[in-house]
């Protein structure tokens, strides 16, 4: 059964403390996504790879870090430096780096921080 | 940086009627996406546009893509309940490899 996976759907961490989001897919794309949404708003773009071993920051990557060290996987860790990490987190893969193709998004992980 | 506004925020409409969402890009865009989000779930892929002026249609739903490349809309004729949720634009410019969400239409269809 191919698709993304995150884990876990919900996560309750205390505040000052990090905390890895994981993002596995089995759909062979070269290219993954992490976005950050907040309530009656949009996707925000926290980090993308297009390949592994690579990846850039987007629009929102401070407090926030990455790895591509496998196709399949690509974590976020939420550190302590993120002023405000309460939110719902989606990854999503895509099959081609380049210009087009849709994205698929995996069920997200509502972080909360106490 | 590149920017995509959508509006409106918020669409009320009675079942039975029309509803439709704009998206402005401030750049040029190479193509746009438009996705679906139910509530509590995450976004699905509707369709992309491509070509200037185009036009696509998926049953009910209507897709446009402006002749300048920056802008689209989704109409959605005869709103049923199945159709609730938050639709987003995703718009991608030259710079292959990511796209610009817009903040998105939430619409509610009262039976």
């Amino acid at each position: 059964d191919g698709g993304i996976t995150q884990s876990p759907k919900y996560l309750f961490r205390k505040e000052g403390q990090n905390v890895t989001l994981s993002c596995e897919q089995n759909l062979n794309h070269d290219a993954m996504y992490w976005y950050r949404q907040d309530p009656g708003q949009g996707l925000r773009l926290i980090y993308y790879s297009q390949i592994v071993n690579d990846f850039q920051k987007g629009d929102i990557a401070e407090g926030y870090s990455v790895s591509r060290e496998k196709k399949e996987s690509f974590p976020l860790t939420v550190t302590s430096a993120q002023k405000n990490p309460t939110a719902f987190y989606l990854c999503a893969s895509r099959q081609d780096r380049g210009v087009g193709n849709e994205q698929f998004f995996g069920p997200g992980t509502r972080l909360t921080v106490l | 940086g590149q920017q995509v506004m959508q509006i409106p925020q918020y669409q009320h409409v009675q079942e039975g009627e029309d509803f439709t969402t704009y998206c402005n890009s401030s750049t040029t865009l190479s193509n746009i996406q438009w996705y679906k989000q139910r509530p509590g779930g995450h976004p699905v892929f509707l369709i992309q546009l491509v070509k200037s002026g185009e036009v696509k249609k998926q049953k009910r739903l209507t897709f446009q893509f402006g002749e300048a490349k920056k802008n689209s809309s989704l109409h959605i004729t005869a709103t049923q309940t199945t159709d609730v949720g938050t639709y987003f634009c995703a718009g991608e410019g030259t710079n292959a490899g990511k796209s610009t969400f817009g903040d998105g239409t939430t619409l509610t269809v009262k039976p």
